[in-house]
């Protein structure tokens, strides 16, 4: 595809389920970012991949949170036992490499609201 | 760690005015990337502008434009000729190259466009 694509584009569910949201980045692009964005907040950041491998996972608030990159291309991230405060979009953004001027390509994001 | 401070939550213009957004930023790096992205209401962060900071020449993009001030740690955007297509949530990112990719964001700042 021609950019970023974030599947589903929203997701409503209950406190204490599980969700999985989709990241397709852009074809050829190594580095894959997740972001999640409150309201009225900056991008805040969550973990990269670069190629299959997580290269930092630093901004993943606890351990209910976590991402997957198996082939290096598509990525999900996964959140179990959801809190109300998980309630944000969550952002994904593709990049030709890591650590320079490429700029990130960003998704539509997945609105999740958890209820 | 890198923090970076846009201290302008709301700003207007008006329509074919100019606008300049302000964004500070620290870093003990030498060597880094910083970028102004653009958030309109669809959700998608789309790349206004782009600047090395090895560069001394500022960055331009045809209306829009850059104030790198690297001692000052400052890289304020210009907008000239305001549109009402301007109107958006736009958001000063920093990244440093190669390693430790967390291209980090501002809070942004929402530009309204009066007519």
């Amino acid at each position: 595809g021609a950019g970023v694509s974030q599947t589903p584009s929203n997701k409503v569910t209950e406190k204490g389920k599980y969700v999985e949201l989709r990241c397709d980045p852009i074809s050829g692009h190594t580095a894959l970012y997740w972001y999640r964005q409150s309201l009225g907040q900056g991008p805040e950041f969550l973990i990269y991949f670069q190629g299959t491998g997580a290269a930092d996972d630093s901004g993943l608030p606890n351990d209910r949170f976590f991402a997957v990159r198996p082939e290096g291309s598509v990525s999900t991230l996964k959140i179990q036992r959801t809190e109300r405060g998980d309630s944000a979009v969550y952002l994904c953004a593709s990049s030709r490499a890591e650590g320079s001027n490429s700029p990130l390509h960003f998704g539509n994001g997945t609105r999740l609201t958890v209820t | 760690a890198q923090t970076v401070t846009q201290s302008q939550p709301e700003m207007s213009v008006q329509e074919a005015e100019t606008v300049t957004l302000s964004c500070t930023y620290d870093t003990s790096e030498s060597d880094y990337y910083l970028f102004w992205y653009k958030q309109p209401p669809s959700r998608q962060m789309i790349l206004v502008i782009r600047q090395e900071a090895y560069k001394q020449q500022n960055a331009t993009e045809n209306r829009f434009s850059v104030n790198f001030q690297k001692a000052a740690k400052s890289f304020s955007l210009k907008i000239s000729d305001s549109q009402l297509g301007d109107a958006a949530m736009y958001f000063c990112a920093y990244r440093t190259p190669l390693r430790d990719d967390k291209i980090i964001f501002g809070k942004g700042t929402r530009l309204h466009i009066l007519p």
